[in-house]
């Protein structure tokens, strides 16, 4: 049993939007925060967006606030990426994580990753 | 926006130290956490909050955080150990960054 798996990627026209979701299986979801990073063709890891185990505290990177928005439906063990107005830089394998913790504050670190799932953004 | 910098390479023999630097202003006030990640493969967490060991992460993974710089110190490297390492610090307490990742060599 795969702890996290994501979909949604593909092929998308700049300026376009696209949706990822990740399930989570083997533990209880709702007691962890979660995490999206992603990681550029031969490029290193880019922390995108966290999430608190009940959706009271979000944070975004730089690079994607206010484009990119997080949630996470409990009653569904699913995590979400919404990203529109993508842009070319944005093509990148993406991971969902899960965090040590419930909480974004208590700064521990993403023990449980999935596969990822690939973005390509162009024309 | 804060900045972490890392060695673009570590070079190590086997059964020796290899130490990975990660820098930063004040990094020392933040909270730090390392991932191994092989080719093909998601990341690993190896170390957290500066110096905590995830169960099923070997007691050769060890780390510190002081001043401006953190170290993921690998004792008695194996093999197995050659990977890209990258730190991750939370900055403003509740967002993350990582560092520009360091590539080890056992040879």
């Amino acid at each position: 049993e795969v702890p996290l798996v994501e979909s949604g990627g593909g092929l998308v026209q700049p300026g376009r939007s696209l949706r990822l979701s990740c399930v989570a299986s083997g533990f209880t979801f709702d007691d962890y925060a979660m995490h999206w990073v992603r990681q550029a063709p031969g490029k290193g890891l880019e922390w995108l967006s966290g999430i608190t185990w009940n959706s009271v505290s979000i944070e975004y990177a730089d690079s994607v606030r206010g484009r990119f928005t997080i949630s996470r439906d409990n009653a569904k063990n699913s995590l979400y990426l919404q990203m529109n107005s993508l842009r070319a830089e944005d093509t990148a394998l993406y991971y969902c994580a899960k965090d040590i913790y419930g909480l974004l504050d208590q700064n521990g670190g993403m023990d449980v990753w999935g596969q990822g799932t690939t973005v390509t953004v162009s024309s | 926006s804060y900045e972490l910098t890392q060695p673009p390479s570590v070079s190590v023999s086997p059964g020796q130290t290899a130490s990975i630097t990660c820098s930063g202003d004040k990094l020392g006030d933040k909270y730090v956490c390392w991932y191994q990640q092989k080719p093909g493969q998601s990341p690993v967490l190896v170390i957290y909050q500066d110096n905590k060991r995830p169960s099923g992460i070997p007691e050769r993974f060890s780390g510190s955080n002081s001043g401006n710089t953190a170290t993921l110190t690998i004792s008695g490297t194996q093999a197995m150990d050659e990977a890209d390492y990258y730190c991750l610090a939370w900055d403003s307490s509740t967002a993350g960054v990582f560092g520009t990742g360091t590539k080890v060599t056992v040879v």
